[in-house]
């Protein structure tokens, strides 16, 4: 079956601007998260969705980023007034609830550059 | 303090030998699950093996095992048999408060890239 996708694959964006970053989830799974990846390092949690709403937000570096996913599948990370220091991969991932370990299935992920 | 700690950044494995990657956790619960990510240079995060902080024995899928050690909260990966298409980012990650049923963040290490020499 179809994984996860996201899109774009790649965002090139100048300082300042706003973006948007899309994550389709694999069908039937509850939970959707995501992280940043910045190089040499692992993901590092932002954000995760039960459902329609956020039941952990705590990595959320500051206001600038929100997530939503209004219909329980679908989430979008926005980010306000971009900085260089977001440029970063960011990866979407998504589980069951009645999975065995609830592994996560990631994304190909989006590389974001901030001019 | 981090949680988990990955002290290998780079390891070279000759193809058809075995190799095992480090991993050490820190953390207070009780119940937690340990997984094992593999990231090819494509970018995408390929589960390989878990590991539940209550599971009596080591994990084991294929050529992957989990060598648990509890009482170290040790939790490293061995690879068996090595190939060419092993090369990759590998990277250790805990779920803690790991009730049945439960989901939440991961939190990863920062990775060991292994090199699979022919």
């Amino acid at each position: 079956g179809a994984g996860v996708s996201q899109t774009p694959s790649n965002k090139v964006t100048e300082k300042g601007k706003y973006v948007e970053l899309r994550c389709d989830p694999i069908s039937g799974h509850t939970a959707l998260y995501w992280y940043r990846q910045s190089l040499g390092q692992g993901p590092e949690f932002l954000i995760y969705f039960q459902g329609t709403g956020a039941a952990d937000d705590s990595g959320l570096p500051n206001d600038r980023f929100f997530a939503v996913r209004p219909e329980g599948s679908v989430s979008t990370l926005k980010i306000q007034r971009t900085e260089r220091g977001d440029s970063a991969v960011y990866l979407c991932a998504s589980s069951r609830f009645d999975s065995p370990y609830n592994e996560q299935f990631f994304g190909p992920g989006t590389r974001l550059t901030v001019l | 303090a981090q949680k988990i700690t990955q002290t290998q950044p780079g390891m070279f494995v000759q193809e058809k030998e075995a190799v095992t990657l480090d991993c050490t956790y820190d953390t207070s619960d009780q119940s937690y699950g340990l997984f094992w990510y593999k990231q090819p240079s494509s970018g995408e995060m390929i589960f390989l093996i878990y590991q539940g902080s209550y599971d009596e024995q080591n994990a084991t899928e294929g050529r992957y095992s989990l060598n648990f050690q509890k009482a170290r909260k040790s939790a490293n990966l061995v690879i068996s048999a090595s190939q060419l298409g092993d090369s990759a980012m590998y990277f250790c990650a805990m779920r803690e408060s790991n009730y049945g049923g439960s989901q939440g963040n991961l939190i990863f290490g920062k990775g060991t890239k292994l090199s699979v020499k022919p």
